[in-house]
């Protein structure tokens, strides 16, 4: 069964830092892109940023580039996502997500964490 | 980058069909057959009912389906059912991102 499990939110001051986390399992993680994909309070999807199954390419949002930098630990089949300069337009839920193919790189979502709240606020 | 354009709100009685759109541009939905749409029930996090345009994941019922038309997508859900009441978001892909609409909420009378 694929599990993604997501921890390391919570509240954070605007110009903080703060780092999620994505345990994966159930699934030969290093054959998969992965994304992190956010949605703020009462709001739509917002795509965040892709890394590839080796790690050896990232992709991320204009919104977050140059603040958020999505990494990969195939050998703990870990994903991560450090946030930086955080602002309050940043506070949202963070879904971790699994491409829907093997090697491939934001075509499609098969299966999501839970979600975890990331709240920046003074 | 603009995001995906989809209606607000669409409602329908039990047993009816509904249909939502999905538009995007010649550079996104019009361009590659990686439209995808999710459903998703309040607190809960989104689901994949339908991926590559009109393929439907194993579990999800065969009331849903999806069809592409220049730079439009289309998520019918035939036979609606009281559990279908959920938002519904459409994502395309563009080389190196994702672009999601606003959301449809889907209301059953």
């Amino acid at each position: 069964e694929v599990q993604l499990l997501e921890s390391g939110g919570g509240l954070v001051q605007p110009g903080g830092s703060l780092r999620l986390s994505c345990a994966a399992s159930g699934f030969a993680f290093s054959n998969y892109g992965m994304s992190w994909v956010r949605q703020a309070p009462g709001k739509g999807l917002e795509w965040v940023a892709a890394i590839d199954a080796s790690g050896g390419a990232t992709f991320h949002a204009g919104s977050v580039q140059g603040r958020f930098t999505i990494s990969r630990d195939n050998s703990n089949d870990m994903l991560h996502l450090q946030m930086s300069s955080l602002r309050a337009e940043d506070t949202a839920i963070y879904y971790c997500a699994k491409e829907g193919k093997p090697m491939m790189v934001v075509t499609c979502f098969d299966y999501w964490g839970q979600g975890m709240l990331v709240t920046v606020s003074s | 980058q603009s995001a995906l354009t989809q209606p607000a709100s669409v409602s329908g009685s039990p047993g009816q069909s509904i249909t939502i759109s999905c538009t995007g541009t010649s550079s996104d939905v019009g361009h590659y057959n990686y439209v995808s749409w999710y459903q998703q029930h309040p607190g809960k996090a989104p689901k994949v009912i339908i991926y590559e345009v009109s393929n439907r994941p194993s579990g999800v019922p065969d009331r849903f389906s999806g069809s592409k038309s220049g730079d439009t997508a289309f998520l019918t859900i035939s036979g609606l059912q009281a559990e279908d009441e959920a938002d519904y978001y459409c994502g395309s892909y563009t080389p190196g991102t994702t672009k999601f609409a606003g959301g449809t909420k889907v209301t059953v009378l």
